[in-house]
């Protein structure tokens, strides 16, 4: 069985500083791992993913995430926040395999202040 | 050239009736969800197909009924609608080689009252 935990279900920056956006996961088997995101009355959009190969992975819109095995850990970050990226965060988690399910984390919802 | 699109992306209905939510891929994938996003927006699988096949069934009352008349599509029935059915469907599909990534549709918004 697969499980994510993502920590802090709302998370409020300031516009131009850090976001951080913490996820753990559970996995018995090697875990993909990505982080969507959703806007207001819209559908899920891939942010980024880890697949196996790089450990630091980088996404659109600014975004990276770096697998941590030792801590399975998956933190989002982006150095400098903009208004725009106000939205719903969502970590998830597969075996990799066609047809096998993507686990959802509860999500974060990140507010940008001006 | 939307890439996943379901129909309708409203539906207000009254408690027991029942209605349809249709899915529609162009991307060629062979593997098709429905999630369910709940008012905390939680994200709950309830179905999946694989060519037709359905493969993951999640403990969803037999009220819903999935159908897939092709691997391109994928359909959503719910009889006897109650209160507790309002949410967000996303349909969502994936294909071998994708590692797992999902493509989601814009959702439908289930509204019973």
């Amino acid at each position: 069985a697969q499980s994510v935990t993502q920590l802090g279900s709302h998370v409020s920056v300031s516009e131009g500083a850090l976001v951080l956006l913490r996820c753990n996961y559970s996995s018995s088997v090697p875990p993909y791992l990505f982080w969507y995101v959703q806007y207001p009355n819209q559908g899920l959009q891939l942010l980024l993913k880890y697949t196996s190969a790089a450990t630091l992975v980088k996404g659109i819109n600014g975004f990276e995430a770096e697998f941590k095995k030792s801590e399975t850990s998956f933190h989002l970050t982006k150095p400098s926040a903009h208004m725009s990226d106000a939205a719903e965060y969502f970590c998830a988690v597969s075996d990799g395999t066609s047809g096998s399910r993507l686990t959802f984390g509860e999500g974060t919802q990140l507010t940008v202040n001006p | 050239d939307t890439a996943v699109s379901q129909t309708p992306k409203y539906l207000v209905t009254q408690m027991g009736n029942d209605k349809s939510i249709k899915c529609e891929q162009n991307l060629g994938h062979d593997t098709m969800y429905w999630y369910k996003q709940d008012s905390k927006k939680f994200l709950k699988i309830m179905f999946s197909y694989n060519n037709k096949e359905l493969i993951i069934n999640e403990t969803v009352p037999n009220r819903f009924s999935p159908k897939s008349p092709d691997k391109a599509h994928l359909n959503l029935h719910i009889n006897s609608l109650e209160l507790g059915d309002s949410a967000v469907y996303f349909c969502a599909s994936t294909t071998t080689g994708k590692g797992g990534e999902l493509f989601f549709g814009e959702g439908s918004r289930l509204t019973v009252l």
